[in-house]
């Protein structure tokens, strides 16, 4: 059964703290890693990785995917407490499969002043 | 960008009454749309697949009978939750995914069953 964990399941920092969010996987078939953070209603989109170690930034946040330890990490620096969400992860298999993606259960943010 | 629109965002029902979503891709051809249910605190569980113009797919333990989607055009799928009990209430999700396109959410319905 494939398999998304993430870590840790909650976080509480301080604004301008720098935080990692783990997710690990073990998937029957691989084609990108998402990742997305999700406020009070629907997920919003953050990156997609499919190569290994090759960063994506946007502003603050940062990602890196590692193909053979099966994991990614995703950064925050100087957080704000408008990044206070909950950060999902997923794991989509190659098209022409069922595409479904499979999600971690999260990771609770919150930033405090 | 991809953009997709679900409808209603809030829906209040009584128990033992249907309850329809719609989910809109707004500009581009979705070919695979799935429904997710989201209880609080929790993640994102998938409950079905449904691509364009054939039955849905679903998880196991979903009830097909009662969670009936239809997936009649490339643009349009929608959620029908049948005879609707206060344990249903829920954050019902849908994405959307097409040729070029990544996966996409809608914003969500919150249902609650009175």
């Amino acid at each position: 059964e494939d398999k998304v964990v993430q870590s840790p399941l909650s976080l509480v920092v301080h604004e301008g703290d720098t935080v990692t969010l783990n997710c690990s996987y073990e998937v029957t078939n691989f084609r990108s890693l998402l990742w997305y953070k999700q406020e009070k209603k629907a997920p919003t989109f953050l990156f997609m990785l499919t190569s290994s170690g090759i960063e994506k930034k946007s502003g603050r946040l940062s990602s890196i995917l590692d193909k053979k330890e099966l994991f990614s990490i995703l950064n925050i620096t100087a957080t704000q407490t408008g990044d206070s969400a909950v950060y999902l992860c997923a794991v989509a298999p190659p098209t022409g499969t069922a595409s479904k993606l499979t999600f971690g259960t999260g990771t609770r943010l919150q930033v405090t002043l | 960008g991809a953009v997709v629109s679900q409808h209603p965002s809030r829906v209040i029902c009584k128990s033992g009454t249907s309850v329809k979503i719609e989910c809109r891709s707004l500009d581009f051809q979705a070919t695979t749309m799935f429904w997710y249910r989201q209880f609080p605190k929790q993640s994102l569980m998938l409950m079905a697949t449904s691509n364009e113009g054939s039955k849905a797919t679903y998880e196991q333990g979903v009830e097909k009978d009662k969670f009936l989607i239809n997936h009649a055009s490339l643009t349009l799928s929608t959620l029908t939750v049948t005879s609707a009990h206060p344990e249903d209430s829920s954050f019902y999700i849908c994405s959307a995914t097409g040729e070029n396109y990544g996966y996409t959410f809608g914003s969500g319905t919150r249902l609650t069953v009175v």
